[in-house]
């Protein structure tokens, strides 16, 4: 249990587009969600954190208006890059926390699920 | 200011050797520390997880160690494989509400045939 998908696994677009990436708990429910961004041969940087039907917290230098984040089930949240730019070029990861509701372990709910991220390529 | 360190950045061993990585944290509040491995192009899996109170955890190959005194852990793998090649990444929770996780470097290790 606790598995964790993202669509897509990667993408190309040109500058200027939006593009949206899902992020799923299959077979939990999650609480919060967590964005993360990791650029080549650094760690994960954590963008956001999403509790579902509130809005999310972002962290700083983190653009809440580029980065849009919709975390509206207990299963999907997504993250949507909008105008993007080649800088915005980059491997996003989400994690998902369980609510605990099933009484099932897995999944923790002091765990934070990854999912296999999606690679951006923005030209 | 909450940090995690990691040593050595990169490892090259031959296929059939034990490794240790380590771990330097100055994490406040402790909740736990893991390692995770990291395929290139793949989301972290998590391999172990320690609290404050336990020294070793195992899974396989894989043996961690946690020294909350020193605030300091170590990675073990055992007769490593190519498979092994990988990321391997620190990461301690802080105690608060959001249990929020503070990422380790990590330590790019190559396992060579």
């Amino acid at each position: 249990g606790a598995v964790v998908s993202q669509h897509p696994s990667w993408v190309i677009c040109k500058s200027g587009t939006s593009v949206k990436i899902e992020c799923r708990s299959l077979d939990f429910q999650a609480t919060t969600m967590f964005w993360y961004r990791q650029f080549p041969k650094q760690s994960l940087m954590l963008m956001a954190t999403s509790n579902e039907g509130s809005k999310a917290t972002y962290e700083q230098g983190v653009e809440k208006d580029k980065f849009l984040i919709n975390h509206a089930s207990l299963t999907l949240s997504t993250l949507t890059v909008t105008s993007a730019h080649p800088e915005d070029s980059s491997f996003y990861i989400c994690s998902a926390r369980a609510s605990g509701a099933s009484g099932r372990i897995p999944p923790r709910t002091d765990t934070q699920y990854f999912g296999p991220g999606t690679r951006l390529t923005v030209l | 200011k909450n940090q995690v360190e990691q040593s050595p950045q990169s490892l090259i061993i031959l296929e059939g050797k034990n490794c240790t990585l380590q771990c330097n944290y100055t994490v406040s509040p402790f909740s736990n520390l893991r390692w995770y491995k990291q395929d290139t192009g793949r989301g972290p899996v998590s391999l172990t997880i320690m609290t404050f109170s336990e020294n070793t955890k195992s899974n396989g190959r894989y043996t961690a160690t946690l020294d909350a005194d020193t605030k300091q852990s170590s990675l073990h793998i055992t007769a490593s494989q190519l498979s092994d090649s990988a990321s391997y990444i620190c990461v301690v929770t802080v105690n608060t509400g959001f249990q929020k996780l503070v990422f380790g470097t990590g330590t790019r290790l190559l396992v060579s045939p």
